[in-house]
């Protein structure tokens, strides 16, 4: 039983567009999202997360979005760059930590030039 | 930025033979480390946390026997796949966490087993 989903395997964008990510969870003990970002033979590499008392966490290109109503998190990624092709993994943990993270599946985002 | 290495980047043993896989935190210390597993097109598996000092953790359906995990040092933890299969073929990846708190997890590179 999958407890975090990311529905999409893939994602393809035009560079200078949104990139939009989406992640679905079950577990309602999850209070900590994380998002990271994976090139092909290596470990990931943490980019943003968010905590369950907020509901928007920004950083420069990347934003994620919480609603918590609906057990979903977004990543929201403008513009999208070449560089950003990548397999991006949502994860989250519960009980306010950052560990013992649960994953998704990953989404394969391609930015096309 | 926290640093943490693993090594080998990849590894190919025959059937029945051990792999030690080793994680190191280059400039933090970590009591606690963690191993995944990521089979291809899968997501990132936890198989157990390691803990500096004292035995791991194993996730439900997780061979302790199988997979040793020593962290014998607050920058180490090694995991070793003992008589390997080639089921044990994948991808294993460790991850720590600064001790002093306040930062996300920081993964290693990974290793790529192949059991022959």
């Amino acid at each position: 039983d999958q407890q975090v989903k990311q529905n999409s395997p893939s994602l393809s964008v035009q560079e200078g567009r949104i990139s939009i990510l989406n992640c679905d969870y079950t577990n309602s003990m999850f209070d900590y999202f994380l998002w990271y970002k994976k090139y092909p033979a290596e470990g990931p590499t943490f980019l943003i997360s968010i905590s369950s008392i907020k509901d928007k966490n920004e950083d420069g290109r990347f934003t994620v979005f919480l609603n918590k109503s609906a057990k979903h998190l977004s990543l929201h990624i403008v513009p999208s760059q070449p560089g950003d092709s990548a397999v991006y993994f949502c994860a989250a943990s519960p009980g306010g930590s950052n560990y013992k993270l649960t994953f998704g599946k990953g989404t394969l985002l391609t930015v096309n030039p | 930025g926290a640093v943490v290495s693993q090594h080998p980047s990849w590894v190919i043993c025959k059937s029945g033979t051990s792999v030690k896989i080793e994680c190191r935190s280059l400039d933090f210390q970590a009591t606690t480390m963690f191993w995944y597993r990521q089979f291809p097109k899968q997501s990132l598996m936890l198989m157990a946390t390691s803990n500096e000092g004292s035995k791991a953790t194993y996730e439900q359906g997780v061979e302790k026997d199988k997979f040793l995990i020593n962290h014998a040092s607050l920058t180490l933890s090694t995991l070793t796949v003992t008589s390997a299969h080639p089921e044990d073929s994948s991808f294993y990846i460790c991850s720590a966490r600064d001790q002093t708190g306040g930062s996300p997890l920081h993964f290693g590179n990974g290793t790529r087993l192949t059991v022959t």
